[in-house]
């Protein structure tokens, strides 16, 4: 069964400066892997996808992702965070046939200081 | 864009009674699901559907638990006699094919009392 770690809970970073969220998952084979972020009281917007093909991945919002096979890692990155992506960040890991269901991390909060 | 719809946004309701969660997927979309988060925890998987049948379920979708596609447009997600655990933000999702991403409405928050 497929797992996802992420393993800082909340980082803040100030305006302007970059950002990397860390995710590592645990499956068999190379995994759908998928990052989605969500504003308070709101639902779970997908960022970016990866499923095959080239490793960097480009999404949303200027967000960008880069899986590495050797270090079961997708992590999250943006160059110049702004105050709007203040938010909860989700690593979420599908497997490819069978299971349909997402396995989510707990999830990074963003907290973005002037 | 094309959006999931849920509703309601926020349903209050007292322990033992039954709640139906409502969800309009994205209208090409063929697999549908719900999870849940209980407040401070981790996204978790409920149930997948799929040509009109449930095609996986967790171990937390108990007998309690039924979903149904009543008709060509919404999606819902019944709890026969909730408890205070099923407090939580329940979340609809649904894909257009195997692999491809889920997209999520912006939940119901269920509290129950």
């Amino acid at each position: 069964a497929q797992s996802v770690t992420q393993p800082d809970i909340h980082i803040t970073v100030s305006e302007g400066a970059s950002l990397e969220l860390r995710c590592n998952y645990s499956y068999g084979a190379t995994p759908y892997l998928f990052w989605y972020v969500q504003s308070p009281g709101q639902g779970l917007q997908l960022l970016l996808k990866y499923f095959s093909g080239d490793t960097l991945v480009q999404g949303i919002k200027g967000f960008e992702a880069e899986f590495k096979r050797s270090q079961s890692s997708f992590n999250l990155r943006k160059p110049s965070v702004h105050w709007s992506d203040a938010a909860e960040y989700f690593c979420a890991v599908g497997a490819r046939g069978g299971s349909e269901k997402l396995v989510f991390g707990k999830g990074t909060k963003l907290t973005v200081n002037p | 864009e094309p959006e999931v719809t849920q509703t309601p946004s926020h349903q209050v309701t007292q322990m033992g009674q039954e709640v139906i969660l409502r969800c309009v997927p994205i209208s090409n979309h063929l697999y549908f699901y719900w999870y849940r988060q209980i407040l401070g925890q981790k996204v978790e998987f409920l149930v997948s559907f799929y040509n009109n049948e449930i095609s996986e379920k967790s171990e937390i979708f108990d007998d309690q638990f039924s979903v149904e596609r009543p008709d060509g447009s919404n999606f819902t997600l019944k709890i026969r006699s909730t408890k205070l655990e099923d407090s939580a933000m329940y979340f609809c999702a649904s894909s257009g094919s195997r692999g491809q991403p889920q997209h999520f409405g912006d939940g119901t928050r269920l509290s129950i009392l």
